[in-house]
């Protein structure tokens, strides 16, 4: 049981616009920046979203994030099929004094 | 640029101690602004957060709930690099571990080792 809810799966035809949501609590993303990871199959999670919004160098602006209260979403419009991948997010749980995930959203480009 | 590699064995028993190392280049394990953070995934939990360790004038180390009492994760100032030991491990500590740069964002990873634990 992940400390961050996200819907396990979604899915869009190239082109679309797709967002995951991801739900915590006051000790999490009500007090803290959230963080969205992309990972592909056998690979390590690489960082595609920080601070709720900020993108790292190299990463398309296709891809958006926002937080609101205790809920934060990724937007990917033009959705690609190298966008197939898993999606977390996490951010710092002050109660935890850790981090804390998301369980995951494996993103499907029909 | 930052790059961290990660090294062990892939098998260990029962009850035994799962130990891995985490070697950094590009960055100083004493640096006075990172957090050198352990996490592991597996199907069953997902990604969970083991503990970190950390220089400010002093070295700390804080551990998750779940597997505080059996984790202990230390730096390597010679070797520029950190390690994670966790005691007495049963089957379901079988995952893929990973170490990650903090804070703020955990990021670089390193390539990430599956430890599996089975007699």
């Amino acid at each position: 049981q992940s400390v961050l809810t996200q819907p396990p799966s979604a899915s869009g035809t190239p082109g679309q616009r797709v967002t995951i949501s991801c739900s915590g609590s006051s000790s999490n993303i009500g007090s803290n920046t959230v963080n969205w990871y992309q990972q592909f199959p056998g690979t390590a999670p690489k960082v595609l979203m920080y601070n709720n919004n900020e993108r790292p160098s190299g990463v398309p602006d296709r891809f958006s994030g926002s937080r609101s209260g205790t809920s934060a979403s990724l937007a990917i419009s033009g959705l690609q099929s190298e966008d197939e991948a898993d999606y977390y997010c996490a951010a710092w749980d002050a109660r935890l004094n850790g981090w804390a995930f998301g369980g995951g959203t494996k993103l499907t480009v029909l | 640029q930052v790059q961290l590699h990660q090294s062990g064995p892939g098998l260990v028993k029962p009850s035994q101690t799962l130990s891995l190392t985490c070697a950094i280049s590009g960055d100083s394990v004493s640096s006075n602004s990172a957090a050198w953070n352990w996490i592991r995934q597996s199907p069953s939990r997902g990604l969970e957060w083991l503990g970190r360790t950390y220089y400010r004038s002093k070295w700390y180390s804080y551990y998750g709930a779940s597997v505080k009492g059996r984790i202990t994760i230390n730096p390597d100032t010679s070797k520029n690099q950190f390690s994670l030991q966790l005691n007495s491990v049963n089957v379901e500590d079988t995952a893929v571990y990973y170490c990650a740069r903090g804070p703020g964002v955990l990021s670089p990873w390193g390539q990430g080792i599956l430890v599996t634990v089975s007699s």
